[in-house]
């Protein structure tokens, strides 16, 4: 069965932290693994990869796709009360996109 | 402006009284979904659609029902809807060229059934 699993589920930093998100997966088919933050309302999206080791960076965001261990993560340097959010990840297959859980970021000041 | 467009977006309603939220988009994407998002569960699929008068089930389909009649509309219908469908829906949306992958959504519905 299909499946995306993100850790840790929670995770509380001070502004200024460096955090690491995980995505693992278990898609067949894989066509693409995509990222995206959810702050109060819908989510909007952040990187979308496809190669192994290509790093896709955005300001303080950067993220990597292993597709031979089947995982990605999601790094973000120096963070701010902004980055507070549910950070998604989903990974897409020919016909679908399967969702994890999501990481919930707390940010304190 | 390019959207994704859910009404309504928030829904208080009563067991066994039929609804619908509609969702519609102005990108001409041909792919559209519909989520639903529970504490701990994520978003999880419902339905999707490939296109005009395709419609495929999800992940939990069960107590819901969709239609593409055009191609931006994508209507969720509940129609009798139960207390375990109370729940946050996410409708989105893609092109099947280009950025495929990448869904645009909807604000939200917050839908409580009481």
């Amino acid at each position: 069965e299909d499946k995306v699993v993100q850790s840790p589920l929670s995770l509380v930093v001070h502004e200024g932290d460096t955090v690491t998100l995980n995505c693992s997966y278990e898609v067949t088919n894989f066509r693409s693994l995509l990222w995206y933050k959810q702050e109060k309302k819908a989510p909007t999206f952040l990187f979308m990869l496809t190669s192994s080791g290509i790093e896709k960076k955005s300001g303080r965001l950067s993220s990597i796709l292993d597709k031979k261990e089947l995982f990605s993560i999601l790094n973000i340097t120096a963070t701010q009360t902004g980055d507070s959010a549910i950070y998604l990840c989903a990974v897409s297959d020919n016909n679908d996109m399967r969702f994890g859980a999501g990481t919930r970021l707390t940010v304190k000041p | 402006e390019a959207q994704v467009t859910q009404n309504p977006r928030y829904l208080i309603t009563v067991t066994g009284k039929k609804l619908t939220v509609t969702c519609s988009q102005n990108m001409n994407h041909e792919y559209m979904s519909w989520y639903r998002q529970d504490p701990g569960l994520g978003l999880r699929q419902i339905y999707y659609s490939m296109n005009v008068e395709v419609t495929d089930k999800g992940d939990v389909p069960e107590g819901y029902k969709v239609s593409r009649k055009e191609k931006r509309n994508f209507p969720l219908i509940l129609e009798s809807p139960s207390p375990n469908q109370t729940s946050l829906y996410f409708c989105a949306s893609s092109s099947r060229t280009g950025a495929r992958n990448i869904q645009y959504f909807g604000a939200g519905t917050r839908l409580s059934v009481l």
